[in-house]
């Protein structure tokens, strides 16, 4: 598949251990934030979404949170599974319907 | 993958002649995007549309034009390839009514040689 990316940080965690995806974002005039997972050769994947006035969103094993003071986004995956192993990209929604993408975090499930 | 197509997957093209790539969507959404993906630098913004013959420019639109002259399809033409335009290229597209999902293509890997 295409390399996504050969100098992304990356996160190695234990089959069934939670993880926990960092994101530092720039523009407090975002109206959404969101991740997306991508899997080696596939596009983007929507994960889960969370609104600017939100400071948490829960899915199916998913949690992000979002701390407008310091800018800051996370994505928490309970109990992780290789199934999980991707990159995960946090972006936010901005005016004029322009999505922008952070720089993205390779999660590599151990067994 | 919500009825996205682009095409072509693979292409090797030389520095110095023009490339178009297509994107095909049957979902009748309003929105559709051109990405890059570089090692490194994650998604980058080249042009989007909203609408038939609308489009604005993104982040890295330089050396890069579009056309949308129907709802279906979005066209990504290199005028003139440089090999700093080696990349892989992703469509997206989104209708409002949708949220905030954003559908990407699977995406076409361009080698400027």
């Amino acid at each position: 598949g295409e390399s996504v990316g050969l100098h992304l940080p990356t996160l190695s965690v234990q089959e069934g251990d939670n993880s926990i995806i960092n994101c530092a974002y720039s523009n407090s005039a975002s109206d959404y934030f969101i991740w997306y997972k991508q899997e080696s050769g596939k596009g983007p994947q929507f994960i889960i979404d969370i609104r600017s006035n939100m400071d948490k969103r829960q899915g199916q094993r998913v949690t992000v949170l979002l701390n407008k003071t310091v800018k800051h986004l996370s994505l928490q995956i309970a109990a992780t599974q290789p199934g999980d192993s991707a990159v995960y990209f946090c972006a936010e929604w901005a005016a004029g319907n322009k999505l922008t993408f952070g720089g993205g975090t390779r999660v590599l499930v151990k067994p | 993958d919500a009825g996205i197509t682009q095409s072509p997957r693979h292409k090797v093209t030389e520095t110095g002649t023009p490339v178009t790539l297509r994107c095909h969507q049957t979902e009748n959404h309003r929105y559709m995007y051109w990405y890059r993906q570089d090692p490194g630098h994650g998604l980058r913004l080249i042009h989007y549309s909203y609408g038939v013959k609308d489009t604005d420019k993104g982040e890295v639109s330089d050396g890069y034009s579009v056309s949308r002259s129907k709802t279906e399809d979005f066209l990504l033409t290199l005028e003139s390839a440089t090999s700093s335009q080696t990349s892989v290229y992703f469509c997206a597209i989104r209708d409002l009514r949708g949220g905030t999902e954003a559908f990407f293509g699977q995406g076409t890997r361009l080698t400027v040689v």
